[in-house]
């Protein structure tokens, strides 16, 4: 158990409709990372939010976008879905940021399917 | 141009024996660090090692090693006398210099050991 946790675990919807996914991170990371697991395009780095700030931003589509609350949790926002938006996200955290090494703790994951 | 290679798409290997994952990566910076991470068939992400660009000695946790060959530019993963429990997918990740924290993933390797 890596300390991160994601709700939902799955999420089947439909085309065009929108979805939130939530993500805790382990007790005092500030970092928190949205990366996107398709068959097509692999795992890919979507955004990045450091103490509440957005600190960097991978290939996120427009439709997406994230915040991070003063708690430190996490919400990737997807709408308009299509289906190649079906994938496995994860939420990952760390310490920090800025610093050499900074090992990124993965949630489980959240299976979107789009129908 | 493709940042982390695994070219290696699956290997089999004989429980107890020792295997090498292959990883290659392409950076300008100096300052990088390289990470395996486990995926099991269940999901989650299992950050397994790491190496930093500045390491002199090659990284090891348990059964589980790096072998960083800095000017050829690889980071390959030995994992010694290997287990069933290890039947996995494996991803060699980078991140790049201090103020990027995104991990960059190669394609991944799946690997079946048998009994």
């Amino acid at each position: 158990d890596s300390g991160v946790t994601q709700t939902p675990k799955h999420l089947i919807t439909a085309t065009g409709q929108r979805v939130t996914l939530r993500c805790s991170p382990r007790s005092g990371d500030l970092s928190v990372y949205w990366y996107q697991q398709s068959l097509d395009q692999g795992l890919q780095f979507l955004i990045q939010y450091y103490n509440g700030e957005e600190r960097a931003k991978g290939n996120i589509l427009e439709r997406f976008s994230a915040q991070q609350f003063p708690d430190l949790h996490s919400e990737l926002n997807l709408s308009s879905l299509e289906l190649g938006d079906s994938a496995l996200y994860f939420c990952a955290s760390s310490a920090g940021a800025g610093v050499t090494y900074n090992e990124q703790f993965f949630g489980p994951g959240t299976r979107l399917t789009v129908l | 141009a493709q940042k982390i290679t695994q070219t290696q798409p699956g290997m089999f290997v004989q429980e107890k024996e020792a295997v090498t994952l292959d990883c290659t990566y392409d950076t300008s910076d100096q300052s990088y660090g390289l990470f395996w991470y486990k995926q099991p068939s269940s999901g989650e992400m299992i950050f397994l090692i790491y190496q930093g660009s500045y390491d002199e000695q090659n990284a090891t946790e348990g059964r589980y090693s790096l072998n960083f060959q800095k000017a050829r530019k690889s980071a390959n993963l030995v994992i010694s006398a290997s287990q069933l429990g290890d039947s996995a997918m494996y991803f060699c990740a980078m991140r790049e210099n201090f103020g990027n924290e995104k991990l960059t993933f190669g394609t991944g390797t799946r690997l079946t050991i048998i009994p």
